[in-house]
């Protein structure tokens, strides 16, 4: 199950802001553990975006960024481009579960 | 990268076993994973195992799925058994970035249908 909570859908028009966020607990995200991001085209696998909260891998365009705290973490992509409409997820270690937690997934729609 | 291979059509009750081939780097320093995402749904870890072999199960999985490695030919395997309508999704493999688990993901495989029905 689901226990970081993301919001189901956010759109923005080319250019724009958007901000996803990522809501965990003092099991997960809250007791320390990094969160990172992935991206999942519609037909594809995930591929990585962000990793350890605020690092991008290479290939990875800098118009997205990540940052976390307490709790919470969020993925932002400034300057939206229509290559960016796909789901987003986040991913944390639940201390409780005893293995990987995803968010409950995003999807982003370039008006 | 990683590719998975082993899914296909399975009646409630049943097994299948998935299995997923590494190449291009040494694989027994890394854990592998078992992640799903059900048609029209959000991903979901399934299981993961150590480079050394310890297993490591989601409370939906557990007592059904078996998870192992055999580090001489870079292979993990997911033995799925007492298969459910709700394990039906596409199973994918992923590296993770140490020999133990607690990291991020990737590469990942394109993953492997799995459908439970009668």
């Amino acid at each position: 199950q689901s226990v970081l909570t993301q919001p189901p859908s956010l759109s923005g028009a080319l250019g724009q802001r958007v901000t996803i966020s990522c809501t965990g607990s003092s099991s997960n995200v809250g007791a320390g553990y990094d969160v990172h991001w992935y991206q999942q085209i519609p037909g594809r696998s995930p591929r990585v975006l962000i990793y350890r909260n605020f690092n991008r891998p290479s290939g990875v365009p800098g118009r997205f960024s990540g940052s976390k705290s307490g709790s919470s973490a969020s993925l932002a992509i400034t300057g939206l481009q229509a290559e960016d409409e796909a789901d987003y997820y986040c991913q944390s270690f639940d201390t409780s579960l005893g293995g990987y937690v995803f968010g409950t997934g995003t999807k982003v729609t370039v008006l | 990268q990683v590719l998975e291979s082993g899914g296909g059509l399975a009646q409630p009750g049943g097994s299948l076993r998935l299995s997923c081939a590494a190449s291009g780097f040494t694989f027994r320093e890394y854990a592998m994973n078992w992640v799903r995402q059900a048609p029209g749904k959000g991903l979901e870890w399934v299981s993961s195992v150590t480079g050394g072999g310890t297993p490591y199960y989601a409370d939906s999985v557990k007592g059904r799925f078996i998870v192992s490695r055999d580090n001489s030919n870079n292979m993990v395997y997911l033995q799925m058994n007492r298969l459910r309508a709700e394990d039906t999704a596409l199973y994918y493999c992923a590296r993770d970035q140490t020999v133990v688990t607690g990291d991020w993901l990737d590469p990942w495989g394109q993953g492997t249908l799995v459908n439970v029905s009668s």
